[in-house]
C-alpha cells in the first residue's frame, strides 16, 4: 500500500524566509503527486500537482514543487513566504486514474510571523 | 466559481443513531468521494463512486457505511450506527472530466461528526 511522509509536523517561519517543507511517497511506480493547502476556516484547495514531463511544478501563490524520483521525493518549495501562507499543507498521492482515492500526508502546519 | 458544499457543517448524533451527510459535487463532474479526518491525524480515503456505482473503497469502509446518488444532484454518505471512533471531519471531493483533468479533485468544506 502506498504511504507518504511529510516530515515537519509545525513548521515557523518569519516573512520573507524561504520555505521548503518535505514529502516522501512509498510507491515504486508511477505516481501523480498533489500539494494541498487549508487556510483557516476554509476547505482544502489544490496548489500543484504532477503527473508526469517537468519535474519542476509551479503552481498558485508562488508555490513550487520538485519532483525527484530517486528519493521518492514531491518537496514544496517558496522562496519568500507571506503572513498570508499561514496555512496547513498536505503531501498527497495516487497511483491511478480519475476514481482512485488520493493517499494524504499527516500534513504540515505553518505558521509565518509577521 | 463552482464549489462542492456540503451539509450540515456539524452533526451532533448519539452512538448507535443513523447519520446521512450530504454533499454537491460540481455539477459537470463524474467521480465523486469521500473522505475523513479524525482529529490530529490524516485526511484518510474512504470510497469513490462513479457511473452509480462504487469504484473503490478503503478498509474503513466497512458495511456500516453506504454511499448513494440519490438524485441528479445530491451525493450522500451513511453511516448506519454510529460509533464514538466514527468522530471526524467528512470531506466530500469531486473531479471532472475523464483525462488529465480527472485527477484534480475538489474538495467541500466538510462535516464535523460528533458522536457522544
Amino acid at each position: 500500500a502506498q504511504s507518504v511522509s511529510q516530515h515537519n509536523h509545525h513548521v515557523i517561519l518569519s516573512e520573507a524566509a524561504s520555505l521548503e517543507l518535505g514529502c516522501n511517497y512509498s510507491y515504486g511506480g508511477t505516481v501523480n503527486l498533489f500539494w494541498y493547502v487549508q487556510y483557516p476556516g476554509q476547505h482544502l484547495q489544490l496548489l500543484l500537482k504532477y503527473f508526469s514531463g517537468d519535474p519542476l511544478v509551479k503552481g498558485i501563490k508562488g508555490f513550487e514543487a520538485e519532483f525527484i524520483k530517486s528519493k521518492f521525493s514531491f518537496n514544496l518549495r517558496k522562496p519568500s513566504v507571506q503572513w498570508s501562507d499561514t496555512a496547513e499543507y498536505f503531501c498527497a498521492t495516487t497511483v491511478g486514474g480519475g476514481a482512485d482515492g488520493l493517499t494524504f500526508g499527516k500534513g504540515t502546519h505553518l505558521i509565518i510571523q509577521p | 466559481e463552482p464549489e462542492v458544499t456540503q451539509t450540515p457543517s456539524h452533526q451532533v448524533t448519539q452512538m448507535g443513531q443513523e447519520v446521512i451527510l450530504r454533499c454537491v459535487p460540481i455539477s459537470n463532474h463524474l467521480y465523486f468521494y469521500w473522505y475523513r479526518q479524525i482529529l490530529g491525524q490524516k485526511v484518510e480515503f474512504l470510497v469513490s463512486f462513479y457511473n452509480n456505482e462504487i469504484s473503490e473503497k478503503s478498509e474503513i469502509f466497512d458495511d456500516q457505511f453506504s454511499v448513494e446518488r440519490p438524485d441528479g444532484s445530491n451525493f450522500t454518505l451513511k453511516i448506519r450506527s454510529t460509533k464514538l471512533e466514527d468522530s471526524a471531519m467528512y470531506f466530500c471531493a469531486s473531479t471532472g472530466i475523464e483525462g488529465v483533468l480527472a485527477y484534480e479533485q475538489y474538495f467541500g468544506p466538510g462535516t464535523r461528526l460528533t458522536v457522544t
